[in-house]
């Protein structure tokens, strides 16, 4: 199994700051790797696929990258909508997901 | 979209079914997915199923007691789970693939059905 490690736990930022938030695989993925934003109460929204894909109708500050099997999402300049959890996922093979990250209020 | 229905309150070794209601895409081209969040913890892939209903893979802590099947007459996914245990609290999420495949990102999830196992 892939374990995906996810860092920070929690995250506090001001609005309008940028956030980056990463994420480690065990093993090689190639860029097999998805973040979703999970806010509860609501439907988890993919984010970025191929590792630095945006999904439909994501807007421009987020962005993926990745350096081997380190990934990180950078979300550049807060909105209020974007506090929220944060996962990254690994579809190399039986997809599993990183422990996520609270992004919050500072 | 995807509605999600069956949640509830499921007793230590008892069952409970689990449906999905796919709409706005072609499900039976799909493959599909079922993935948990319990309380304080992070989301987890339960099961999968191919788009025909001939392959279905799970994780290990879930083989033997749950099943993934489809309708696709009906475009609907199911969970059946028995021998639910209290580790199988959480909030379960169908979920699309986005090109379809077994093992994919997933770009279309519904807002989840909840599952309380107590006695």
């Amino acid at each position: 199994e892939v374990v995906m490690t996810q860092s920070p736990v929690t995250l506090s930022v001001s609005p309008g700051e940028s956030a980056t938030l990463s994420c480690r695989a065990s093993q090689s993925i190639s860029t097999n790797l998805a973040w979703y934003q999970l806010k509860l109460g609501q439907a988890p929204r993919l984010l970025i696929y191929g590792a630095s894909t945006r999904a439909t109708g994501i807007p421009a500050r987020f962005s993926g990258s990745r350096s081997g099997t380190e990934f990180t999402l950078t979300i550049s300049s807060l909105q209020s909508e974007d506090f929220a959890l944060y996962y990254c996922q690994q579809y190399n093979t039986w997809a599993t997901f990183g422990g996520g990250t609270k992004v919050e209020i500072k | 979209q995807l509605v999600e229905s069956g949640g509830g309150l499921g007793q230590p070794g008892g069952s409970l079914r689990l449906s999905c209601a796919a709409s706005g895409f072609s499900f039976s081209s799909y493959a599909m997915s079922w993935v948990r969040r319990a309380p304080e913890k992070g989301l987890e892939g339960v099961a999968v199923i191919g788009a025909s209903g001939d392959s279905s893979y799970y994780v290990d802590s879930v083989k033997g007691r749950f099943t993934i099947s489809r309708d696709n007459s009906k475009n609907t996914l199911y969970l059946q789970m028995n021998s639910l245990r209290v580790e199988d609290m959480a909030t379960y999420y169908c979920a699309k693939p986005i090109w379809g495949l077994v093992i994919d990102a997933l770009d279309v999830w519904g807002q989840g059905t909840v599952v309380t196992v107590s006695s």
